[in-house]
C-alpha cells in the first residue's frame, strides 16, 4: 500500500528556519516525483514543486521559486520542504504529494505550520 | 499561469445531480487532456477522483464522472448522496510542465 506520512504541526516565529518532511512507503520511492502544495487557511490548493529522488531533478512553480527549498533523501525514502526565514504569510497546511504523469494519486495527511509572533 | 476557474459553489439535494465546471483557456483545458479532478472534505487531505478528465480510479463510486466541451471540463456527480458534500478542484497540467488548481467549488447537500 502507498503512503505518504508527513511530519507533525509547527509552531515557529517569523524569522525561523523549518525542515518538513513526508516519508513515502509501499512504492519505489526513487522511481516517482513527489511534490508539495499549499493551502493557506480557508483558501484553495497552490502547487509548490516537485523533486525527483533519483536524481534530484527539481522544478518549482513560479510563484515558489526562491521562496522555498525542496530536496530529498532517497536512502531513508523522505522528501523536505525547507524555509530558512519564516514569514506569518507561509502560515497554511502543506500536503505532499505523488504526482504521476498528469495528476497527484496520492496525497500525505498533510503539516499544519503556523509562523506567529 | 492563472488558476483554472471554478464556481465557488454548487448545491443539490440528495439523489439530484450537480455538475462542477472548470475553465480555462485554448491554450491548456482546451489542447489537451490533463485535467485531473479532486474531493476535499472538511478537516482532511484531497483525494483523487478523476485523471485525464474522464478517468476514475479503482475505488472512486461510478456517480462521479468527468467530461470536456471546448476550453471546459466538468465534474458531474450524479445521484447526490449526503458523503459527497466536500469542496471539489480540478487541476492541470500545463505546457510548461507545471500544475495549475482551480478556484474550488463547495458543493453542498440540501
Amino acid at each position: 500500500e502507498v503512503q505518504l506520512v508527513q511530519s507533525g504541526a509547527e509552531v515557529k516565529k517569523p524569522g525561523e528556519s523549518l525542515k518538513i518532511s513526508c516519508k513515502g512507503s509501499g512504492y519505489s520511492f526513487t522511481s516517482y516525483w513527489i511534490g508539495w502544495v499549499r493551502q493557506m487557511p480557508g483558501k484553495g490548493l497552490e502547487w509548490m514543486g516537485i523533486i525527483y529522488p533519483g536524481d534530484s531533478d527539481t522544478r518549482y512553480s513560479p510563484s515558489f521559486q526562491g521562496q522555498v527549498t525542496i530536496s530529498a533523501d532517497k536512502s531513508i525514502s523522505t522528501a523536505y520542504l525547507q524555509w530558512s526565514s519564516l514569514k506569518a504569510s507561509d502560515t497554511a497546511m502543506y500536503y505532499c504529494v505523488r504526482p504521476r504523469d498528469y495528476y497527484f494519486d496520492y496525497w500525505g495527511q498533510g503539516t499544519l505550520v503556523t509562523v506567529s509572533s | 499561469q492563472s488558476a483554472l476557474t471554478q464556481p465557488p459553489s454548487v448545491s443539490g439535494s440528495p439523489g439530484q445531480s450537480v455538475t462542477i465546471s472548470c475553465t480555462g483557456t485554448s491554450s491548456d483545458v482546451g489542447s489537451y487532456n490533463r485535467v485531473s479532478w479532486y474531493q476535499q472534505p472538511p478537516g482532511t487531505a484531497p483525494k483523487l477522483m478523476i485523471y485525464e478528465v474522464s478517468n476514475r480510479p479503482s475505488g472512486v463510486p461510478d456517480r462521479f464522472s468527468g467530461s470536456k466541451s471546448g476550453n471546459t471540463a466538468s465534474l458531474t456527480i450524479s445521484g447526490l448522496q449526503a458523503e459527497d458534500e466536500a469542496d471539489y478542484y480540478c487541476s492541470l497540467y500545463t505546457s510548461s510542465s507545471i500544475y495549475v488548481f482551480g478556484t474550488g467549488t463547495k458543493v453542498t447537500v440540501l
